[in-house]
């Protein structure tokens, strides 16, 4: 069966360390993102990309960097430079510039500090 | 700029009992809207969505929502919850600018009471 898959699924993180976040999908989209979920405050996107090779910062990319090298990963990297890391990370992947396609969510990655 | 308000932040219902989730929106345009749940834990699984066309959407688990375009909202509705349906639930609205990008609300948490 297509769809995302987020690892690991619990991630520790000791001050001043970066850690990666991953994401793989199948589904053959085009387009990934990466959101960040905070009790109380719904989704907020930390970037995009719309292809291979390219991507966007969303509302709150301070912190975290991304690469695309591959069209099926979309690592995210939660950089020592991001002060209040502790949430819940959600990656989701849609075929792009389609008429309101929707998006596909994977399981998440729950980030602490230890 | 395009925005989604949920106003109920928890909602409580007896099982069998219907069920009304409140969702406006804010954009210029015609939008495209979503409704997704999220049991905890978990990713987002989209329930349903409405584009164009017939306003009166149905959607996976026996939902439904209803496209007002004069309110302004996007309400889901469910004849009979079940205990099953406790969960987290989002609208989300988006538009085809470039990239899909879609503004969530801050989610309505359900809570089924036997």
């Amino acid at each position: 069966d297509g769809g995302i898959t987020q690892s690991p699924k619990y991630l520790f993180r000791k001050e001043g360390q970066n850690v990666t976040l991953s994401c793989e999908q199948n589904l053959n989209h085009d387009a990934m993102y990466w959101y960040r979920q905070d009790p109380g405050q719904g989704l907020r996107l930390i970037y995009y990309s719309q292809i291979v090779n390219d991507f966007q910062k969303g509302d709150i990319a301070e912190g975290y960097s991304v690469s695309r090298e591959k069209k099926e990963s979309f690592p995210l990297t939660v950089t020592s430079a991001q002060k209040n890391p502790t949430a819940f990370y959600l990656c989701a992947s849609s075929i792009p510039q389609g008429i309101g396609q929707p998006q596909h969510f994977g399981d998440g990655t729950r980030l602490s500090i230890l | 700029a395009q925005s989604v308000t949920q106003p109920d932040i928890h909602i409580t219902v007896s099982e069998g009992a219907s069920l009304e989730l409140r969702c406006n929106y804010s954009y210029g345009a015609t939008p495209y809207l979503f409704w997704y749940v999220q049991s905890p834990g978990q990713g987002l699984q989209l329930l349903l969505k409405y584009f164009s066309g017939d306003t009166l959407v149905q959607g996976i688990k026996g939902f439904e929502a209803e496209f007002k375009r004069s309110q302004s909202s996007f309400n889901l509705r469910k004849p009979s919850v079940h205990w099953s349906d406790a969960a987290e639930y989002f609208c989300a609205v988006g538009y085809s600018g470039g990239y899909q990008k879609v503004t969530f609300g801050i989610g309505t948490k359900l809570q089924v009471i036997p």
